[in-house]
């Protein structure tokens, strides 16, 4: 089974810009993969941000945006807020019916 | 406006079987646009999906997971559930259930996870 690979943790400062990325251990991450990203809060249910590669979910501001770089997909946040300090994750399409999930990065906004 | 709640025993011995139900409400689930996951999160660490059905019975499963999973559709309830056979600790964890969006181009595998239910701890111990 593929590995879905994401920085383990990440940090920024407030009205920085980050961008965290996610790789696959087999291969290259291209739009077939349909990444998917989604944020969540400590306690929460992960909240959708950025579906089909590119495409954000409604009401994701816009500072968030994700993108195809290299071999990875990547999210990159414009000027961040406190408030986007908690936990992201992406999910690949991995072929026959599966997806997975990567390990989650750690942003913290300092 | 769709939603998703689980319910379900909290508590399960080892070698058990897990057994949890998702409510849908706001919408048919039988809706051509969905399809029906279920993710988990041990506590402190990621997500991982379990399995995904559609109403009709076609079922995806986590090649990790699959000898011990079912999915199933209940239609008459709008429901649907998991079974997670001969439990361990490992199997202790956040039980989300979500709705898995189709892209109106219906492309294989271009599905994302949402809306999600607020999700249930299940700890297996004796």
């Amino acid at each position: 089974q593929s590995v879905v690979t994401q920085e383990p943790s990440f940090s920024v400062s407030p009205g920085g810009t980050v961008t965290l990325t996610c790789g696959l251990s087999s291969g290259s991450v291209s739009t077939d993969s349909y990444p998917n990203w989604y944020q969540q809060t400590p306690g929460q249910a992960p909240r959708t941000l950025i579906y089909s590669t590119n495409i954000r979910s409604s009401g994701v501001p816009g500072r968030f945006s994700g993108s195809i770089l290299g071999n990875r997909a990547a999210l990159t946040i414009t000027g961040a807020q406190a408030d986007d300090e908690c936990d992201y994750y992406c999910v690949l399409y991995t072929g026959s019916g599966t997806w997975v999930f990567g390990g989650g990065t750690r942003l913290t906004v300092l | 406006q769709l939603q998703l709640q689980e319910s379900g025993p909290r508590l399960v011995k080892p070698s058990e079987t897990l057994s949890l139900t998702c409510s849908v409400s706001g919408d048919s689930i039988t809706r051509d646009d969905y399809l029906w996951a279920w993710i988990r999160q041990p506590p402190g660490k990621g997500l991982e999906w379990i399995g995904t059905i559609y109403y009709a019975g076609n079922t995806y499963y986590n090649p990790s997971l699959k000898s011990r999973v079912i999915i199933f559709v209940d239609t008459s309830k709008n429901q649907f559930s998991l079974r997670l056979t001969s439990v361990t600790a490992a199997d202790t964890a956040v039980y989300y259930c979500a709705g898995h969006v189709r892209s109106p181009a219906r492309q294989g595998g271009n599905n994302w996870f949402d809306p999600w239910g607020q999700g249930t701890l299940v700890t297996v111990s004796s």
